[in-house]
């Protein structure tokens, strides 16, 4: 039942900035945007999250749009170890549950 | 900080054997979550501790699953009997609740029920 759409698959050069969208066209006013990663083999990582107003880290940037109904997670300079399954998943601030869909791949070619 | 630390991180074992899963949680984290991941059904929650007390098991596939967190700083996931549809990958992740940061997760236990 997860609540955002996402590519299920992304191809992106090395060094380029990677920009990886995501609907979540139901969202309240309540709920934040969340962004983990999965690379092969590990647990999830969380990478990002905001409310409303656009939000930067030394991982990543995410851009949310006037009307919230969607977002976008900026890697600025992709690198091979960026390959991963990125989830974009919508959190109420009243609840504790994270519920991941299917992400998207993203493949960092060289 | 070590992280979230889960044990053991591979198990092999055979139908209808007992099972358990460990994890610490990071120092201060007060609250505790178990995932399952498969590749058909992909990240599920299985269950919810705050502050050692399981606040919801919706998640847990049935009375074979148990878990439980006698402290702060140790959780156990057990299966018993287990069943070649239990393997999977197992996740804990731990957060200070209420904070809003993002949750971090161990490296999980991969288990294969032969």
């Amino acid at each position: 039942d997860a609540k955002t759409t996402q590519p299920p698959s992304m191809d992106c050069a090395e060094g380029r900035a990677a920009n990886l969208p995501c609907n979540h066209s139901t969202i309240s006013g309540n709920e934040y945007v969340y962004w983990y990663r999965q690379i092969h083999s590990q647990g999830p990582q969380y990478i990002i999250h905001g409310l409303k107003n656009n939000e930067t880290n030394e991982m990543a940037s995410l851009i949310i749009t006037e009307d919230r109904k969607s977002s976008t997670l900026i890697l600025p300079h992709a690198t091979l170890r960026d390959t991963a399954v990125y989830y974009c998943i919508v959190r109420d601030t009243n609840d504790y549950k994270l519920s991941f869909g299917a992400g998207t791949t993203v493949t960092v070619r060289a | 900080d070590a992280g979230v630390i889960q044990s053991p991180r591979h198990e092999v074992t055979e139908m209808g054997q007992e099972v358990t899963l460990r994890c610490k949680p990071i120092s201060g984290h007060n609250s505790l979550f178990w995932y399952r991941q498969t590749m058909m059904r992909g990240l599920e929650l299985l269950i919810y501790f705050n502050n050692n007390v399981p606040i919801d098991d919706s998640g847990m596939p049935e009375d074979r699953f148990s878990a439980k967190m006698p402290n702060a700083s140790f959780s156990t996931l057990k299966i018993q009997p287990s069943e070649p549809r239990d393997s999977a990958v197992y996740f804990c992740a731990s957060i200070f609740s209420p904070s809003l940061n993002g949750y971090t997760f161990g490296s999980g236990t991969r288990l294969t029920v032969v």
